[in-house]
């Protein structure tokens, strides 16, 4: 089936350690988006890749780090300056050029105490 | 930078009620999108429009382009349980690069 998968769906960790959210899709599609969401709000775009090998930063890029070294995969990285990290994750793709449909994966909800 | 006002911002309904909602902007945009995202999942594409003035359908969901493109409706008829979650508009931004979305409506529907 193709789609867009995230692991794990939830994942906790100490405050301090840096986590990394795997995406990967099998759609071929040539971007790809990370998204936060917080409880009862709408979705905050953290960083996007159109291309392999290029990302750029959405509106809250602070604290988190991403890499696209192949088409199919876009990991995130929390690090320890991400000052509030719990939140639901959200990865997205889409075609890219002459399609701007974002298909979105099942988010891995993130909690750090 | 461009903003989707999404109204209303909650709305509380019974089974079998009809739904509208809606999506405005001060900008024009050329593709209106609506996703549903259900409790603790991620948003799943609804329905997708191209053209002012457009109206399609996906079941008891039917959503219209606006013809002045700057606004998008959704329609839900004979609401059921399962329709409950956040409905997001969106649309891509001037570069199509990226989406605007808007802050959602939360639906709950009472049996």
């Amino acid at each position: 089936d193709g789609g867009i998968t995230q692991s794990p769906k939830y994942l906790f960790r100490k405050e301090g350690q840096n986590v990394t959210l795997s995406c990967e899709q099998n759609l071929n599609h040539d971007a790809m988006y990370w998204y936060r969401q917080d409880p009862g709000q709408g979705l905050r775009l953290i960083y996007y890749s159109q291309i392999v090998n290029d990302f750029q930063k959405g509106d809250i890029a602070e604290g988190y780090s991403v890499s696209r070294e192949k088409k199919e995969s876009f990991p995130l990285t929390v690090t320890s300056a991400q000052k509030n990290p719990t939140a639901f994750y959200l990865c997205a793709s889409s075609p890219g050029t002459g399609g701007f449909e974002q298909y979105f994966g099942p988010g891995t909800r993130l909690t750090v105490t | 930078g461009q903003q989707l006002n999404q109204s209303p911002q909650s709305m509380f309904i019974q089974e079998g009620e009809d739904v509208s909602m809606n999506c405005t902007s001060s900008s024009i945009f050329n593709t209106w999108l609506w996703y549903k995202q259900d409790p603790g999942e991620g948003p799943v594409l609804l329905i997708a429009l191209y053209k002012a003035g457009e109206l399609t359908s996906n079941g008891r969901l039917t959503a219209q382009f606006g013809i002045t493109r700057k606004d998008s409706f959704l329609n839900i008829s004979a609401s059921i349980p399962s329709d409950v979650g956040i409905y997001f508009c969106a649309s891509p931004e001037t570069s199509g690069s990226r989406l605007t979305f808007g802050e959602g409506t939360q639906l709950t529907v009472n049996p």
